[in-house]
């Protein structure tokens, strides 16, 4: 099974701030990775598909960048709305698997 | 319009057999390249994949689980079944359906059902 490994496990920022959440799989994925936001009590959100493509309707402040085995999701100026649970998952091949979760909380 | 609901039990006594349904719209399992998969998420952790249907009968399962899931699909009712055997209170969790496309990511999910297990 491929793992996938967050970093950080948690993290405290303001509004305003810049973020960046690191996603590392155990072997190559090629783009083959995707961006959750979770929210407590919903269900998960795609946010980023494809290492780098934002879905349709979420916020340009959003970004995803990385291939291979290490990718990264921005957040260039976080605002109030975007303080939640990010997740990495991999779609390069089955049994698929997510990262552990990034929460991300209000300083 | 795509959507997807899960049901079945809340509570399930430990050694049980647990059948959770995804009841989805929009979206025929017949056409070529879809999927739907169950995903769970015990209280406060992460999201683990349980099993994935192809709109070819394909079936995969999570390497931990397999022995214990089995899943299938009713393209004429556009539902999903899942079951698991053996529960155990580590199970308790909110379970989930989305569909994937091609493979891919996720791009719907259900609101999820959350199943304790617990005698």
């Amino acid at each position: 099974d491929i793992q996938m490994t967050q970093s950080p496990s948690s993290l405290s920022a303001s509004v305003g701030d810049r973020v960046t959440i690191t996603c590392r799989a155990s072997q190559s994925i090629s783009r083959y990775l995707n961006w959750y936001q979770q929210k407590p009590g919903k269900a998960p959100k795609l946010l980023i598909y494809a290492a780098s493509t934002l879905q349709s309707g979420v916020p340009s402040r959003f970004s995803g960048s990385g291939s291979g085995t290490d990718f990264i999701l921005t957040i260039s100026s976080l605002q109030p709305e975007d303080f939640a649970t990010y997740y990495c998952q991999q779609s390069h091949s089955t049994p698929i698997t997510f990262g552990q979760g990034t929460r991300l909380e209000i300083k | 319009q795509v959507t997807l609901r899960e049901s079945g039990p809340a509570l399930v006594k430990p050694t049980q057999t647990l059948t959770l349904t995804c009841t989805f719209s929009g979206f025929s399992l017949s056409t070529t390249g879809l999927c739907v998969s169950w995903i769970r998420q015990p209280p406060g952790k992460a999201l683990e994949w349980l099993a994935r249907i192809d709109w070819d009968d394909d079936k995969y399962y999570s390497t931990s689980l397999k022995t214990r899931l089995t899943i299938s699909k009713d393209t004429s009712k556009n539902q999903v079944v899942l079951t698991m055997t053996n529960m155990d209170p580590v199970d308790t969790a909110t379970y989930y359906c989305a569909r994937t496309y091609s493979f891919s990511w996720f791009d719907y999910w259900g609101q999820g059902t959350l199943v304790t297990v617990s005698s």
